[in-house]
């Protein structure tokens, strides 16, 4: 159980494109999703905190307007990086809570998606 | 902001020998996980410690959680080739966000 699947793995595009990032809790409901940002050989970085059916609350320092969330059902919150560019590259990762999203909520992470801006 | 720091940084160790990373937060934690990202993949869960000084055993992983709940370790015994990756743990002030530590990198040779 709690598989949470993330898609595309691997993406491509030039500068200036969007780029929408899925992330789908697989066997469970997830009201709380979590995005992050890691840089090679670097711990991961909150970026947001996706809540579905409500706005997502964004970690100081991360443009709303550049990363778009979405959590429209219970089990996809998506990520859209809006007009992308080469500092934009990295490895983004999502992970879904089971358990209501408390401070004891274990975290299930999906396999992450490998961003490269041309 | 809660920082939350790993030592050592880089650990290279010959298969058979023990390893441990240090992790300690900036301020108290509710609990401390620890999950394992080998490389090019995603962090993997391990374990969560919830109380003051608890201590769990995984095989041949011991994790503690220290008395203060700010500080907390992972032990490996006799360490395998499996083992390569890198160990995070990552706390809660609480709330319900995931701090991240700044990881250990473990490799281990033949």
């Amino acid at each position: 159980g709690a598989v949470v699947s993330q898609h595309p793995s691997w993406v491509i595009c030039k500068s200036g494109t969007s780029v929408k990032i899925e992330c789908r809790s697989l066997d469970f409901q997830a009201t709380t999703m979590f995005w992050y940002r890691q840089f090679p050989k670097q711990s991961l970085m909150l970026m947001a905190t996706s809540n579905e059916g409500s706005k997502a609350t964004y970690e100081q320092g991360v443009e709303k307007d550049k990363f778009l969330i979405n959590h429209a059902s219970l089990t996809l919150s998506t990520l859209t990086v809006t007009s992308a560019h080469p500092e934009d590259s990295s490895f983004y990762i999502c992970s879904a809570t089971v358990g209501g999203g408390g401070p004891s909520s274990i975290q299930y992470f999906g396999a992450g998606t490998r961003l490269s801006v041309l | 902001g809660q920082q939350v720091m790993q030592i050592p940084q880089y650990q290279h160790v010959q298969e058979g020998e023990d390893f441990t990373t240090y992790c300690n937060s900036s301020t108290t934690l509710s609990n401390i996980q620890w999950y394992k990202q080998r490389p090019g993949g995603h962090p993997v869960f391990l374990i969560q410690l919830v109380k003051s000084g608890e201590v769990k055993k995984q095989k041949r992983l011991t994790f503690q959680f220290g008395e203060a709940k700010k500080n907390s370790s992972l032990h490996i015994t006799a360490t395998q080739t499996t083992d390569v990756g890198t160990y995070f743990c990552a706390g809660t002030g609480g709330g319900n966000k995931l701090t991240f530590g700044t990881g250990t990198q473990l490799k281990v040779e033949l």
